[in-house]
């Protein structure tokens, strides 16, 4: 079974930087990966942020970065907003199927 | 604009089936993917397949293989997914969502509203 791996919670405090990391079970993660960010707010849909590594949206606040780091895939935020206090997931395609990780619920304090 | 509205709540019984529909609209219907993705109350996603609109070829998650069946009706450009033998575990919200591929990017841009199933006795 394929597990994709996050950190559980995160903290940040207002206007610092957090970086959250997406890594997989089956090896390193890489552009073949694919790997989506979404942003989930209570009682709403998911949003995707950042897609295939680092391609941001046009809804995208250019504070939120998108990369590889270690053989995970990596989301990093700076200058983070009281707004950005959310669940992050990270998607990962393998031939056939994708999977999320388990979300990093993100506290801004 | 680019839109995907989803069917409305539903309540089921333990062992019945539900279909939910995801009706697309303001881009050619047959140039993508609609992928399922379901989150339980108080957890995480999880995705349970997609349906290539215009082939009609699905790919689904290990879990649900045998339980689930995505089809598409393309003369009204909607997509459904049809789950089985569902069980409280089943209890959920399912969002739909597109997938936009092309060369070197895959990209789950746009997203339905979600629509509650709820099983229960």
């Amino acid at each position: 079974q394929t597990v994709v791996t996050q950190e559980p919670s995160l903290t940040v405090s207002p206007g610092g930087t957090v970086t959250l990391t997406c890594a997989s079970s089956t090896g390193a993660v890489t552009s073949g990966s694919y790997a989506n960010w979404l942003q989930q707010k209570p009682g709403q849909p998911p949003r995707t942020l950042i897609h295939s590594t680092s391609n941001r949206h046009s809804w995208t606040p250019a504070r939120f970065l998108g990369s590889l780091l270690g053989g995970k895939a990596a989301l990093t935020l700076s200058g983070v907003q009281p707004e950005d206090e959310a669940y992050y997931y990270c998607l990962l395609w393998f031939p056939d199927f994708w999977v999320f990780g388990g979300g990093t619920q993100l506290t801004v304090l | 604009q680019e839109q995907l509205v989803q069917s409305g709540a539903d309540v089921k019984k333990p062992g019945a089936s539900v279909k939910v529909s995801c009706k697309t609209s303001g881009y050619p219907f047959s140039d993508y993917y609609i992928h399922w993705v379901r989150q339980a109350p108080g957890q995480g996603l999880e995705w349970v397949g997609c349906i290539y609109c215009n082939s009609g070829v699905t790919y689904y998650a290990q879990k649900f293989h045998g339980r689930v069946t995505m089809t598409r009706d393309t003369s009204i450009s909607t997509v459904y997914m049809d789950l089985s033998s569902l069980t409280s575990d089943d209890t959920a919200v399912y969002y739909c969502a597109r997938e936009t591929s092309t060369w070197g990017t895959k990209d789950f841009d746009y997203w339905g509203q979600g629509t509650l199933v709820t099983v229960s006795s």
